[in-house]
């Protein structure tokens, strides 16, 4: 079982320019998140989803958007990327009102 | 705002010897404390966690303890081994539909042969 899919593993991205980070879980979850990973400063959530069609804003959302047409796919996108959106991006689901986070590899993102 | 503090930011265990992390919360609401230990070039995974209504939870060599009083909850390793070298998050919660988790900042510990 694949449990969830990140792409790209990495990316170097011109300041001003737009990216879509994917991610795709296979574990039929219900509930979804996005976080960044920086140095010091741990695990900060972005945006969330609780099922297919719904979305919510985490600690974190400038900048950022997210949509969920199905239950399997949670991109991230990036209108127009800054420098201080460097950092590594992290998906994750869970069973709707489980606690439990499965995390996916991550996508190391670099503007420049 | 709600704010969970983990220290220390780094630490180097002999082999075999045990290690301690700590964290505190700030919501006294929470009622879900998760660890989460993070290898290098991976995500996040789950190793224990406990509920605000348990004050220790044990699993083979790792220990999690909470006193809710003091709002504190920890981390023991025993006897250490090289394959615990990570980086552990601390994590609270309060379990109420959404799972909005405010982690901590992590701990960068190795485990030295």
């Amino acid at each position: 079982t694949a449990g969830i899919t990140q792409a790209p593993t990495s990316q170097i991205l011109a300041a001003g320019r737009s990216m879509t980070l994917r991610c795709t879980q296979d574990m039929r979850h219900n509930a979804m998140y996005w976080y960044r990973q920086d140095l010091g400063l741990g695990l900060r959530l972005i945006h969330y989803s609780n099922t297919a069609g719904t979305t919510g804003k985490g600690e974190v959302p400038d900048g950022y958007s997210v949509s969920r047409a199905n239950t399997d796919d949670f991109p991230l996108t990036l209108a127009s990327a800054v420098p201080s959106q460097t950092s590594v991006y992290f998906c994750a689901s869970s069973v709707e009102g489980g606690e439990k986070l499965f995390f996916g590899s991550g996508t190391q993102l670099s503007v420049l | 705002g709600e704010n969970v503090e983990q220290h220390p930011s780094t630490l180097s265990v002999q082999e075999g010897d045990s290690a301690v992390i700590k964290c505190t919360y700030s919501d006294s609401a929470s009622n879900y404390f998760p660890w989460y230990k993070q290898e290098l070039g991976k995500g996040p995974q789950l190793i224990i966690d406990i509920r605000s209504n348990v004050g220790e939870k044990k699993d083979q060599r790792i220990a999690v303890t909470l006193n809710k009083t003091a709002k504190h909850f920890s981390l023991h390793i025993t006897e250490t081994q090289p394959e615990d070298s990570a980086v552990y998050f601390c994590a609270a919660t309060f379990s109420s539909g959404t799972y909005k988790y405010i982690f901590g900042t992590g701990t960068r510990l190795k485990v030295l042969a």
